[in-house]
């Protein structure tokens, strides 16, 4: 079993910051199949990235995403309102299937 | 556009089952893995099942324990999800999503299951 840990659980910061999300495996995750989604109050899941850095379809450029191995990022280079939001890592297996991060929320300080 | 409809939630006692629905449009149905997933109140999401375009590929998270399981009819558009053997574990919103086996590209908008 791979398990994804994400960090910091709540991030607080002002709009126009930039937020630095973290999302950690217990082992080596193929890059292409690193996902990030992001989930809005009452609201499902919306895919942001795929492959660990390739945006969705109608993702603004803000939205970047790094990483490989264990270690992957998620950055949003400048807060807008509508960013404030949870974010969900996710990585697939073949054997294992679909498996998620906690989330991270992201709140307005 | 891409539109995925679930319906087929509601209240039922432990022990009892209940058959989710997902019509879907706006994209050819059979040219796609489909999944569910679900989230449990105020808690994180959790893979369910998925099956690919052809019905040949079946995969279910460990928890399912041949309780569920997932079937489409391609002919209505339609993902299903048998749900069987319900336990209080098992509420949830859950998600009909376009896509698999690697990740899921469009989501409902959820159908609650309460098991009480």
């Amino acid at each position: 079993e791979i398990v994804l840990t994400q960090s910091p659980v709540t991030l607080s910061l002002s709009p126009g910051e930039r937020a630095t999300l973290s999302c950690r495996a217990s082992r080596t995750v193929k890059s292409n199949s690193l996902i990030w989604y992001q989930q809005k109050p009452g609201q499902a899941p919306r895919l942001l990235m795929y492959g660990a850095s390739s945006r969705a379809t109608g993702i603004p450029d803000r939205f970047s995403g790094s990483g490989s191995g264990t270690d992957f990022t998620l950055t949003i280079s400048g807060l807008e309102p509508e960013d404030f939001a949870l974010y969900y890592c996710q990585q697939y297996s073949s054997s294992l299937g679909w498996t998620f991060g906690q989330g991270t929320r992201v709140e307005i300080k | 556009q891409v539109q995925l409809l679930e319906s087929g939630g509601g209240l039922v006692k432990p022990g009892g089952s209940l058959r989710l629905s997902c019509v879907v449009s706006g994209f050819t149905f059979s040219d796609y893995y489909m999944s569910w997933i679900r989230q449990a109140p105020e808690k994180g999401l959790e893979w369910v099942s998925c099956i690919s375009g052809d019905s040949n590929y079946r995969q279910d998270a460990d928890f399912v324990k041949g309780r569920f399981t997932v079937s489409r009819d391609n002919a209505k558009n339609s993902l299903y999800l048998q749900m069987n053997s319900l336990t209080a574990e098992d509420t949830a919103i859950y998600y009909c999503v376009r896509g698999g086996p690697a990740f899921g590209s469009d989501w409902g908008r959820g159908s609650l299951v309460t098991v009480s």
